[in-house]
């Protein structure tokens, strides 16, 4: 139980246009979604925290008109990347967490994104 | 604020036991976890610890916990290949928005 699934697994654009990156919980109810970026050989940095039906919240330092972020539904959140841009290129990472998983996140597989 | 450090490579011969460690500065962690992640993959939670717990014992796994000294380890019995991978240490704390603070990562090397 508790599987999370991202989609693209990779996806590769072209500077200046807009990537939608998805996250779905598969078998539980994620009340809240945790977006993160990892950049090589580093750990993960945490963009922005999103609760089913509101605004997220986001990190210092992490635009908001940049990355936006929705969690529309207790199973679905997505991050978009506007006006992407070769620093842009990172692996993104999702995870849930809902009221049965107790205080674990569960992570999606990632998103590798390339900006040419 | 809180920060988790760890060493960042760990070669092992198989057959032997991995110990990887991991410090935290935060003393109102609450939940430690251990992640591991495979090349190009995302997370899979292994296991994780609550503050009030001195070891948890997983089949190969065991986690050690020493609160006073912040200081956590994962021991890796019976180390194979296919435990190569980064291993996460990570730790959060009961309240907000449940913010989960990484380390840095340190890289398994299993020599056959």
């Amino acid at each position: 139980g508790a599987v999370v699934s991202q989609h693209p697994s990779r996806v590769i654009c072209k500077s200046g246009t807009s990537v939608k990156i998805e996250c779905r919980s598969l078998d539980f109810q994620a009340t809240t979604m945790f977006w993160y970026r990892q950049f090589p050989k580093k750990s993960l940095m945490l963009m922005a925290t999103s609760n089913e039906g509101s605004k997220a919240t986001y990190e210092q330092g992490v635009e908001k008109d940049k990355f936006l972020i929705n969690h529309a539904s207790l199973t679905l959140s997505t991050l978009t990347v506007t006006s992407a841009h070769p620093e842009d290129s990172s692996f993104y990472i999702c995870s849930a967490r809902g009221l049965d998983t107790f205080d674990t996140q569960y992570f999606g597989p990632g998103t590798r994104l390339t900006v040419l | 604020g809180e920060d988790v450090e760890q060493s960042l490579f760990l070669s092992v011969r198989e057959g032997d036991s991995s110990v990887i460690n991991c410090t935290y500065t935060d003393s109102s962690s609450t939940y430690l976890y251990w992640y591991k992640q495979e090349p190009g993959a995302g997370l899979q939670l292994l296991t994780y610890i609550f503050s009030n717990m001195d070891m948890k014992q997983d089949q190969r796994l065991t986690v050690l916990l020493n609160k006073k000294d912040k200081h956590l380890s994962l021991r890796i019995a019976d180390t194979q290949t296919g435990d190569s991978a980064i291993y996460f240490c990570a730790e959060t704390y009961s309240g907000g928005y449940q913010k989960v603070t990484f380390g840095t990562g340190t890289k398994l090397q299993v020599i056959p």
